[in-house]
């Protein structure tokens, strides 16, 4: 079963505005993270925010922000103020169960306009 | 920078050749992963290190072998090669297999095999 889904597999946006990146995800641990990463056309995968399951409040880094909607098992990303950089494949991955390993979903390319 | 690199960057082999993949980490990390990324798929988790020569299988095992015998290396082969393991292979380190442990990824080594 897919553990981790992103339905958009591409968006644009605007530079300057915001956009909102779906995953939803599915355990039965309570014990829970989610992660995302960023992957530039350069190929490099960067760590970007994490939520934990116990955690009370949204997540945020810098202009960076997780939407948290445990009940509906969503952690969207929200990117504020896009900038040109910004244009990359983000993926959403979840840790669970023993020894924690990562699934990934399968990525949404985000291509900011100028 | 979390102190991963991989070797080779880029590597060209024959089916049924073996191939070996090495990840060295340079800040002693007790989790090592190996992970393949395709196209629609994102990254899928080969096998993992939990300690030197304790080692476990992950999603997509099948062909692949690794062996940690120090901390620092962690080396993916592939016995075999076919064209199915055409791939860019990530490894990632992780200081925890907690909620909070964020895995730090290499740079990533394309392997083609024709």
């Amino acid at each position: 079963a897919q553990k981790i889904t992103q339905t958009q597999p591409g968006m644009f946006v605007q530079e300057k505005e915001a956009v909102t990146l779906d995953c939803t995800y599915d355990t039965s641990d309570p014990s829970y993270g989610l992660f995302w990463y960023k992957q530039p056309s350069s190929g490099e995968m960067i760590f970007l925010i994490y939520q934990g399951s116990y955690d009370q409040q949204n997540a945020t880094e810098g202009r960076y922000s997780l939407n948290f909607q445990k009940a509906r098992k969503s952690a969207n990303l929200v990117i504020s103020a896009s900038q040109l950089g910004d244009s990359a494949m983000y993926f959403c991955a979840m840790g669970d169960g023993n020894d924690y390993k990562l699934s990934f979903g399968a990525g949404t390319t985000v291509t900011v306009r100028a | 920078d979390a102190g991963i690199t991989q070797s080779p960057r880029h590597k060209v082999t024959e089916t049924g050749t073996p191939v070996t993949l090495r990840c060295h980490q340079t800040e002693n990390h007790r989790y090592m992963y190996w992970y393949r990324q395709d196209p629609g798929h994102g990254l899928r988790l080969i096998h993992y290190s939990y300690g030197v020569k304790d080692t476990d299988k992950g999603e997509v095992s099948d062909g692949y072998s690794v062996s940690r015998s120090k901390t620092e290396d962690f080396l993916l082969t592939l016995e075999s090669a076919t064209s199915s393991q055409t791939s860019v292979y990530f490894c990632a380190i992780s200081m925890k297999a907690e909620i909070s442990g964020e895995q730090y990824f290499g740079p990533g080594t394309r392997l083609t095999v024709t």
